[in-house]
């Protein structure tokens, strides 16, 4: 059974940095690209970042490029979310979702954690 | 970047009904890389349809999707007190990722 644990988020202060992680299990971790995915409560879906299967390609929305750093350790199967600069426009449940390995779509998701970005 | 537009915004239905879900997109998707989702209160998004018309794993065939270029559409039969949720589409294009805003179906 695929599973995607993601690592509690927390509160931090405005311009503070706060690391996520996602423990993949179920699968080749190594074999799939993954992704962190936001939501707004009560709001829709925002991609956040795509990290390729070995890690050669990165890809960032505009909205965190710059501030935020995707990365993975395929040797504990692993995803990691380095945010950096937080505004209170970050808050939000991050989703750690694995791409499907030959369509562009995400076919596995986490339960989501929330960060909380305020003074 | 890909805007996608959902519409109608919720969708007030009773269950046994149909529903018929719009997402349009300001420039041509390949059909390859649109997908649906469905939410809940409390879940994560679930997988319905990707490459537009091929239904995930385990969703039954009451969910169906059709549509190319700009105009795509989630179809939704007979529903059900569990198809009452938000439903999401989502595309790829140029190394990003876009969703649109999602419908509520919500209980008449």
């Amino acid at each position: 059974e695929v599973q995607l644990v993601e690592s509690a988020g927390g509160l931090v202060q405005p311009g503070g940095s706060l690391s996520l992680s996602c423990a993949a299990s179920g699968f080749t971790f190594s074999s799939y690209d993954m992704s962190w995915v936001r939501q707004v409560p009560g709001k829709g879906l925002e991609w956040v970042s795509t990290i390729s299967d070995n890690s050669g390609s990165t890809y960032y929305a505009d909205s965190v490029r710059g501030r935020f750093t995707i990365s993975r350790d395929n040797s504990k199967n692993t995803l990691y979310l380095q945010m950096n600069s937080l505004r209170a426009e970050d808050t939000a449940i991050y989703y750690c979702a694995r791409k499907d390995i030959a369509m562009q779509n995400f076919d596995y998701w986490g339960q989501g954690t929330l960060v909380t970005v305020s003074s | 970047e890909i805007v996608l537009t959902q519409s109608p915004g919720t969708l007030s239905l009773s269950p046994g009904e149909g529903a018929t879900l719009s997402c349009r997109a300001s420039q041509s998707v390949s059909s390859n890389y649109l997908a649906w989702y469905q939410q809940k209160p409390g879940q994560a998004p679930r997988l319905l349809i990707y490459g537009a018309s091929s239904r995930a794993t385990g969703i039954p065939d009451k969910f169906s999707g059709s549509g190319s270029g700009t105009d795509f559409t989630l179809t939704i039969s007979r529903l059900e007190p569990e198809d009452f949720a938000v439903y999401y589409c989502q595309q790829y294009g140029g190394s990003s990722r876009t969703f649109g805003q999602g419908t509520k179906v919500e209980v008449k």
